[in-house]
Formats: structure tokens, C-alpha cells, sequence
């Protein structure tokens, strides 16, 4: 079935650093790679995704980049802010969309 | 005008009752679902539906049951609540069953006591 795994569970970086969150799946059809962003009682919502077609997209401050050989993607956040602080997910667009485990990013002002 | 929305946003209940979750699309979109998200923040998928198939998640208890009047609401009936039940249930949406954004509902916390 799909699986999706996410590393670090939790991260905490002073404002201004970067950041770097990273998933690996198993499954060799994914095309589509998503990042979600859910801040404290809130919804998660999409922040940046990327297609298989590409190796890098960049929006402002953030970044995704897909290695589909070794199949893994990694969301990077660079000049952290406090209102980066949430629990990001990545998501294995798959039938059943299941979502990492989340990554809990503190950002230390 | 909320695209994907939810009630209630919150329910306390009692072990053993029955609850119902509503949700509505407005998007057009063809796939529903519903996913629970625990304590420690994991977001689980119970079911996807859309106008052809239901997907169920084989580890979610036959408690819970979607039922989905039309294309743009999908409910979620929860039988016998259980203690461990008490989480936030999201709703979401999206065009495809696969490759697209999925937009989320505002969450319904659940409290069983």
C-alpha cells in the first residue's frame, strides 16, 4: 500500500535559520507531492507542491525539491519567522492521500 | 463563502451515544473524505468517496459509516462512542481521488466523556 514517512517529528530553529523537513514514499506512480501547513487550531492548508515533471518549485521563502530515484522530497523554509511556527505535512497524493506523520517547527525568535 | 464546511465545530458527548458530523462542498468536487486527527497531531484518512467509490480505511472500526446524500455533502455517523474517539475530525475535498490539493473543512473537536 502507500506510505509516506516524515522526518524530523519535531524542529527548532532560531529566527532566521533555515529549515529542512524531509519524506520518503514507497510508492514508484506517485506524481504529485504536496506540503500542508496546519497552524495551532486550525486547518491544514497547502503551502507548495511540485509534479514529478520537475525537480524544484520555489514560492518566496520556501521551496520543495523531489528526488523521484531515491523517492524522497524535502520542504525547505529559509529566513524562518515565528508565524512559521506550525505542523507542517507532507502527503502521498495516492487514492487513499495519506499524509506523514507531521513535523512540529518552532521558530525561536 | 467557506468552500468546505463542517458542524459541529464542537461536540461532548457521552460513551455509548450516536453522533453525526455534517459536511458540505461548495467547490464542485468530485472526492470527499473524512480524516481524524489524534493528540499527537497525526492526521489519519478514514474514508474516501466519490460518485462511483468508497474507500475505507480497514483499520477504522465499522462504528463510523459515511453516508453521502449527494456529490457535495459526505456525513460521518459514529455509533457507540468510545473514549478513544475524542479527536478532531476533519473533512476535505478535492477534483480528483488523486493528484490535487485537498481542501480541509474547519475541523470538528470531539470530546467523549
Amino acid at each position: 500500500g502507500e506510505n509516506v514517512e516524515q522526518h524530523p517529528s519535531t524542529l527548532s530553529v532560531q529566527e532566521g535559520d533555515s529549515a529542512v523537513i524531509k519524506c520518503t514514499y514507497s510508492d514508484s506512480a506517485s506524481n504529485y507531492f504536496p506540503w500542508y501547513k496546519q497552524e495551532l487550531g486550525k486547518r491544514p492548508q497547502l503551502i507548495i507542491d511540485i509534479r514529478s515533471n520537475v525537480g524544484e518549485k520555489k514560492d518566496q521563502r520556501i521551496a520543495v525539491t523531489l528526488n523521484k530515484t531515491a523517492k524522497h522530497f524535502s520542504l525547505h523554509i529559509t529566513e524562518t519567522q515565528p508565524e512559521d511556527s506550525a505542523v507542517y505535512f507532507c502527503s502521498n497524493a495516492g487514492n487513499m492521500l495519506t499524509f506523514g506523520g507531521g513535523t512540529r517547527l518552532m521558530v525561536k525568535p | 463563502d467557506t468552500a468546505v464546511s463542517q458542524t459541529p465545530k464542537y461536540l461532548v458527548t457521552q460513551m455509548g451515544n450516536d453522533k453525526s458530523i455534517k459536511c458540505e462542498q461548495n467547490l464542485g468536487h468530485d472526492t470527499m473524505y473524512w480524516y481524524k486527527q489524534d493528540s499527537k497531531k497525526f492526521l489519519k484518512i478514514m474514508f474516501s468517496y466519490n460518485n462511483k467509490e468508497l474507500i475505507i480505511n480497514e483499520t477504522v472500526p465499522n462504528r463510523f459509516s459515511p453516508k453521502s446524500p449527494d456529490k457535495a455533502h459526505l456525513n460521518l455517523h459514529i455509533n457507540s462512542l468510545e473514549l478513544g474517539d475524542s479527536a478532531v475530525y476533519f473533512c476535505a475535498s478535492s477534483p480528483e481521488n488523486s493528484g490535487n490539493t485537498i481542501y480541509f473543512g474547519e475541523g470538528s473537536w470531539l470530546t467523549v466523556v
